[in-house]
């Protein structure tokens, strides 16, 4: 295993603007998973896909974000006319349930910052 | 709903001493149980996990976990600190019998002094 990736590792961006992240799973993972965390807390929650189906958004997921897996590999989460208050670490997991294995490896993270 | 109160935001102990992190789940179902360790600027690593199986749950870096239900609690410890050990430890509860979601608590930063 290669580990789950995740690209930028970094990116700052001008309130207003748009930007995408890529997650790419663990090979063969069936589950993939955002969390956004922010400075002194857990990662929470944002959003889950089961191969390319996204069975499960948070309250915290705007109608300014939006993800998606198209074939049920790699994914992405995209914000739109980005604010300060997303300003945060966005970090993606991935696992493998349908051969009974639960727990989610996460990747780097890319840490946004929104000038 | 589940949730997850890690007691401690800041826990120091000395090189080759006992490590404690606690922590204490609220869950309406059985819960799956899992510790995770985060370096800066770094995803988080799985340290150890309970699906069920035995209550006493042992993980990498000597770390080990106990589930005990009556105290709603799922502490780790670590028998002797290494200074390798300094960081950002969080526990987290899934409530559903595939961990589709993880709840996470607002994390212990373990330091470790000379």
């Amino acid at each position: 295993d290669t580990g789950v990736s995740q690209n930028p590792r970094h990116k700052i961006t001008k309130r207003g603007q748009n930007v995408t992240f890529r997650c790419d799973p663990i090979s063969e993972h069936n589950r993939l998973y955002w969390y956004r965390q922010t400075l002194g807390q857990g990662p929470e929650f944002l959003t889950y896909f089961q191969n390319e189906a996204q069975l499960e958004k948070s309250r915290l997921l705007s109608d300014r974000f939006s993800a998606e897996r198209p074939k049920g590999s790699f994914s992405t989460l995209e914000i739109q006319r980005t604010e300060q208050g997303d300003s945060a670490m966005y970090l993606c997991a991935s696992s493998a349930t349908d051969r009974g294995a639960y727990e989610q490896y996460f990747g780097p993270g890319t840490r946004l910052t929104v000038t | 709903a589940q949730s997850v109160t890690q007691l401690g935001s800041h826990v120091s102990v000395s090189e080759g001493a006992l490590v404690l992190l606690r922590c204490n789940y609220s869950s309406s179902v059985p819960p799956y149980l899992f510790w995770y360790v985060q370096y800066p600027n770094q995803g988080l690593q799985l340290l150890l996990k309970y699906t069920s199986a035995a209550t006493l749950v042992k993980g990498i870096n000597g770390f080990e976990a106990e589930f005990k239900k009556s105290e709603t609690s799922f502490h780790l410890t670590k028998p002797s600190a290494h200074m390798s050990d300094a960081a950002e430890y969080f526990c987290a509860v899934s409530g559903d019998r595939t961990a589709s979601k993880l709840t996470f608590g607002t994390g212990t930063r373990l330091q470790v002094t000379l």
